[in-house]
């Protein structure tokens, strides 16, 4: 069964400053997919960014970008230039090939400080 | 395209009564899914439809809990007989395929008192 598990339930960032939030993930299969998902106080979960496990190369989606290490199955999501409307709950997320079934972590709370 | 609908946004029951919620995808997805999200966890996966047939079920979903999407548009998700442990936000998502992301809605926080 794959997991998913963000180590830092919290983390906080000065406006304008970079952050990276951490995960890492186990699946058996070689054929997977990888999400960073938002959900801001108003709760509707907003897809970031995603990666296909067979391109080495990394996902970026303007501010946000991701360190995808396969070998040690991390998904890192770096946040540039933070912005107050930052400030969510980010949750990392697999889903293997064949399946539909998506795999969240416990999520990390990001504080954007002014 | 709105995108996902769910309704109500807020559901306060007593213990033993029946809810149905509704979900609304986005017209041009064919996928059709629901999670389960309580405080501090990440969503969990309860059931998928792909158009009106259901495909997959979790083990968290008890014999309490049925979901429909009649004619591959809408879906409702009923619990019967709730217990205070199925007070949770109730996600409700879309996709055209589960490598592009899903598209949540904003839920349905259910308060069973």
């Amino acid at each position: 069964a794959q997991t998913v598990t963000q180590s830092q339930p919290e983390m906080s960032v000065q406006e304008a400053e970079t952050v990276t939030l951490s995960c890492t993930y186990d699946t058996s299969e070689s054929d997977y997919y990888l999400f960073w998902y938002k959900q801001p106080p108003s709760r509707q979960m907003i897809l970031v960014i995603r990666q296909e496990a067979y391109k080495q190369q990394n996902a970026t989606e303007n501010r946000f970008s991701v360190n995808f290490q396969k070998a040690a199955k991390s998904f890192s999501l770096k946040i540039s230039d933070s912005q107050l409307g930052d400030a969510a709950m980010y949750f990392c997320a697999c889903i293997q090939g064949g399946s539909e079934k998506l795999v969240f972590g416990k999520g990390t709370k990001l504080t954007v400080n002014p | 395209d709105t995108g996902v609908s769910q309704d109500p946004r807020h559901k306060i029951t007593k213990r033993g009564q029946n809810v149905t919620f509704r979900c609304d995808p986005i017209s041009e997805h064919n996928r059709l899914y629901w999670y389960r999200q309580t405080l501090g966890q990440g969503p969990e996966f309860l059931t998928y439809f792909q158009n009106e047939a259901q495909l997959e079920k979790s083990r968290l979903l008890s014999d309490r809990f049925s979901a429909e999407r009649p004619k591959g548009s809408f879906s409702t998700l009923e619990i019967q007989r709730t217990e205070q442990g199925d007070s949770a936000m109730y996600l409700c998502a879309s996709s055209s395929g589960p490598f592009y992301g899903y598209t949540f809605g904003s839920g349905t926080r259910l308060t069973v008192v």
